[in-house]
């Protein structure tokens, strides 16, 4: 079946530090990738998305580049604020029989520092 | 804003109570999907509809009730709980039942006293 690993936080950072968070994926198809955050309190919002192999996603300063030869997704953000302290979720959707479902990762808690 | 609200926010019920989630979608979108967020645990699709018909639902306990009378609103029917169903409710849509992105509300945070 699918599922989605993603490296366990909590993730500490100062202000301006380089954020990278791993997700690696397995999928019986080809499926689609995409970043969820979560601020404290609130619902999962779309953060960027990919939809092929060597697709690139990007937003808010964020990017995400699809790997299919490591089936991999990191994130990454090259200055990050305190705004940025949320938790993030991998996820995918496979386009094949799971039709639009997805599968998320356990998600990954990142902490911004002033 | 996501085009995608919940109500209410926040809700404290009792294990004898009934109470009802909603979801309203404003985004013309077909498809809509009931998740389950508790502590410590990846999030937990239990339901999906299409085009009002539910076409998933994965081993859900029975004293959560879905409902989906039209393809902008998604309902949430709750009856006697248990304290492990304290969670965050999130509802989410998308264009179609297999293909569009997701997008999710904010979600009821439900505690069962």
């Amino acid at each position: 079946g699918n599922s989605v690993t993603q490296m366990e936080g909590p993730v500490t950072l100062s202000e301006e530090a380089f954020l990278t968070i791993n997700c690696t994926y397995t999928a019986t198809g080809y499926p689609s990738l995409f970043w969820y955050v979560q601020y404290p309190g609130e619902g999962l919002q779309l953060l960027l998305k990919a939809t092929k192999a060597d697709d690139k996603g990007s937003n808010k300063g964020f990017e995400a580049t699809y790997r299919k030869e490591t089936t991999s997704f990191h994130l990454e953000k090259g200055s990050v604020q305190v705004s940025d302290s949320a938790v993030y979720f991998c996820a995918l959707s496979d386009k094949g029989a799971a039709g639009n479902k997805l599968t998320f990762g356990g998600g990954t808690r990142v902490l911004v520092k002033p | 804003e996501t085009g995608v609200t919940q109500t209410p926010r926040h809700l404290v019920m009792g294990m004898t109570n009934k109470k009802s989630l909603k979801c309203e979608q404003h985004l013309g979108h077909n498809a809509m999907y009931w998740y389950k967020q508790s502590a410590k645990k990846p999030l937990e699709l239990m339901f999906v509809y299409s085009l009002e018909e539910r076409v998933e639902n994965n081993s859900v306990p029975s004293r959560f009730s879905p409902e989906c009378p039209n393809s902008s609103h998604l309902f949430l029917h709750l009856h006697t709980l248990q304290p492990e169903d304290s969670a965050l409710y999130l509802c989410a849509s998308s264009p179609g039942q297999s293909f569009g992105t997701q997008y999710f509300g904010p979600g009821t945070r439900l505690l069962v006293l």
